[in-house]
């Protein structure tokens, strides 16, 4: 049982540079969710989707793009890394959108220089 | 919006003592909430949920009691085990309108205990 299966596990960047970040869930979950986490601030939402071809805002989206192009792949790109994203990133999903567990990712630390 | 805040950490507990972590929230309708545990290295699992006013979550003798009135979720254990030290997040979810299945998480607590 794979799960939700975060790719890379870690990844140092210079300012400046893109990546993505690829998130796979095999448990055919409608709902999926980008989160960053850093020290005293929790698990801040980035963006989230809510079905294949969907994609809606969190509360730190700035600076951050992804899409949902197939129901089990939610991608997190960022265009031109800065130093304040430096953070560990986090995907969970879900089978609905209400009082469902949220299944979570081991996490990406990503560091930029 | 909606938003939960959790009480200031880290919390340091002698092993058997009695846990408390408090967790209130702001969010419009009728929300289901969370509390979720994250060990070293890992990520979050859940622990709990309530889905309706009134209603107690309980898992591996932690419980938390959805409390409309006071808008909270507070999280408790009686005795606590040094295996229980990690973070402990409250989350909610939306029931309705445009955010619908958005999760929102606390800032989370950090909890040490001590044999």
């Amino acid at each position: 049982n794979a799960g939700v299966t975060q790719t890379p596990k870690f990844r140092v960047l210079k300012t400046g540079q893109s990546m993505t970040l690829l998130c796979a869930q095999d448990m055919n979950h409608e709902y999926m969710y980008w989160y960053r986490q850093d020290p005293g601030m929790g698990l801040r939402l980035i963006h989230y989707s809510v079905g294949e071809g969907t994609t809606a805002k969190g509360e730190v989206p700035d600076g951050y793009n992804v899409s949902r192009l197939k129901k089990q792949n939610f991608l997190l790109g960022l265009e031109s890394a800065a130093p304040s994203q430096t953070s560990v990133y986090f995907c969970a999903s879900s089978p609905t959108g209400d009082n469902t567990e949220a299944f979570f990712g081991q996490g990406t630390r990503l560091t930029v220089v | 919006g909606n938003s939960v805040t959790q009480m200031e950490g880290p919390v340091t507990l002698s092993e058997e003592a009695f846990l408390t972590i408090n967790c209130t929230y702001t969010a419009t309708g009728y929300p289901s909430l969370f509390w979720y545990v994250q060990y070293p290295g890992e990520g979050l699992q859940l622990l709990l949920k309530a889905t309706k006013a009134d209603d107690k979550g309980s898992n591996k003798g932690f419980e938390a009691t959805y409390r409309k009135e006071t808008t909270s979720f507070h999280l408790e254990k009686g005795s606590v085990q040094v295996s229980d030290s990690a973070v402990y997040f409250c989350a909610l979810r939306n029931a309705g309108g445009t955010s619908y299945g958005k999760l929102t998480f606390g800032q989370g607590t950090i909890l040490t205990v001590h044999p």
